[in-house]
């Protein structure tokens, strides 16, 4: 089973600097197989990325993906007061399925 | 518009058989590639895929649950069902249906509001 570690697991920034969240696998991930989420208290997670680097339908371009083999990441370029959440890394492989990180917190400094 | 809507009991006991619904819309089981799966999340921690069912009628359950979980569709009724046997408190947690991406199934496109369970006597 691929274990996603992510980091750093609090994030503190100041709206308008650039965050950038770190995800890593514990086997390679072919970089389609990799996505992102934004989850608010009390909301299901909404789809960031996909395919490592593919924004979602509708996510504006301040939200950009890279990485492969086993490290991805996540970067916001200008943190939107409505940016402050929690992020997941996910994966796409064989038993399981799909797995998940731990997230990462990004809150207001 | 597609849209998931998850029910069920907000509360069940200790061995008791959980069942939940997801009803959706905007798009149909039966249409090649299209998929649904359930992911759950226990109250402060993180997401936990547990099955999905495919529009041919396939079946894929997570390793560590596959033996309390059944997975089946109404296409006719736009719903994808979940039942979970044996239910312990550490089954505790908001349970979510949500679309797998279509065309790569790598990744889960629309997610409904989810449905919080809890396990107590």
């Amino acid at each position: 089973e691929i274990v996603l570690t992510q980091s750093p697991g609090t994030l503190s920034l100041s709206p308008g600097e650039r965050a950038t969240l770190s995800c890593r696998a514990s086997q390679s991930v072919s970089s389609s197989y990799l996505a992102w989420y934004q989850q608010k208290p009390g909301q299901a997670p909404r789809l960031l990325i996909y395919g490592a680097s593919s924004r979602a339908t509708g996510i504006p371009d301040r939200f950009s993906g890279s990485g492969s083999g086993t490290d991805f990441t996540l970067t916001i370029s200008r943190l939107e007061p409505e940016d402050f959440a929690v992020y997941y890394c996910q994966q796409y492989g064989n038993s399981p399925l799909y797995t998940f990180g731990q997230g990462t917190k990004l809150e207001i400094k | 518009q597609v849209t998931l809507r998850e029910s069920g009991p907000a509360l069940v006991k200790p061995t008791q058989t959980l069942t939940l619904t997801c009803t959706f819309s905007g798009f149909s089981l039966s249409t090649s590639g299209m998929c649904v799966s359930w992911i759950r999340q226990p109250p402060g921690k993180a997401l936990e895929w547990l099955a999905r069912i495919d529009w041919d009628g396939d079946k894929f359950y997570s390793t560590s649950l596959k033996t309390r979980l059944t997975i089946s569709k109404d296409t006719s009724k736009n719903q994808v069902v979940l039942t979970m046997t044996n239910m312990d408190p550490v089954d505790t947690a908001t349970y979510y249906c949500a679309r797998v991406l279509v065309g790569g199934r790598t990744a889960f496109d629309i997610w409904g509001q989810g449905t919080m369970v809890s396990v107590s006597s």
